[in-house]
């Protein structure tokens, strides 16, 4: 069974510190990764994907990848208080297949 | 609004009432998906389709739901003889074709269901 495990929090981080999420899977065939943010009550939303081992940067977030351990996390640096939200973590075993499997997600919590 | 549009954005029906769901994709993407979600949980897959084809269904989409895209454009999922263990939000999602995209689903907001 192909799962995603994230620790479920809550993760609580003073504003302008850095936000560290992580998440591991269990399948190695595992192509692509995504970190979806959602606000309560809200749909999920992309913030960032990766799909090669390594650090990807979008404006304050980074997305790391370590495929040999299994491993993804995401980095948010300088929070701010509108970043408290739920992070959920979500696998894609092929590329162009975007059946995802997600885990149950991190809730953060930014304080001013 | 161009969207992914669900409708209705919530729904309360009793135990044992069909209920159906409507899914408005971003008009060119050409796969649509069904999710569902419950309090505290991440979204899991039902089902998806291509254009009007239904590729594949997860185990957790028992018999009472069907899931249809007729015309490879809107999809309805239907839920029949509901049961509490229904009580959830239906998360409909499009993308762009297979390697064409960046593998970023695009959520409607979600259709809240309570079963009484």
């Amino acid at each position: 069974q192909k799962e995603v495990e994230q620790n479920s929090g809550p993760l609580s981080v003073p504003e302008g510190a850095i936000a560290s999420l992580n998440c591991t899977y269990s399948d190695r065939g595992s192509q692509s990764f995504f970190w979806y943010r959602q606000y309560s009550g809200k749909s999920p939303e992309l913030i960032m994907s990766i799909y090669s081992n390594g650090d990807k940067e979008d404006g304050r977030f980074t997305a790391q990848l370590n495929k040999a351990s299994q491993y993804v996390s995401l980095l948010i640096r300088d929070s701010q208080p509108s970043d408290s939200a739920t992070y959920l973590c979500a696998v894609g075993s092929n590329f162009g297949n975007e059946k995802l499997t997600f885990g149950t997600g991190t809730r953060l919590t930014i304080i001013p | 609004d161009t969207g992914v549009s669900q409708n209705p954005r919530h729904k309360i029906t009793k135990r044992g009432q069909n209920v159906t769901f409507r899914c408005d994709p971003i008009s060119e993407h050409n796969r649509l998906y069904w999710y569902r979600q419950t309090l505290g949980q991440g979204p899991e897959f039902l089902t998806y389709f291509q254009n009007e084809a239904q590729l594949e269904k997860s185990r957790l989409l028992s018999d009472r739901f069907s899931a249809e895209r007729p015309k490879g454009s809107f999809s309805t999922l239907e839920i029949q003889r509901t049961e509490q263990g229904d009580s959830a939000m239906y998360l409909c999602a499009s993308s762009l074709p297979g390697y064409s995209n960046t593998g970023e689903l695009f959520f409607g907001e979600g259709s809240r269901l309570t079963v009484l």
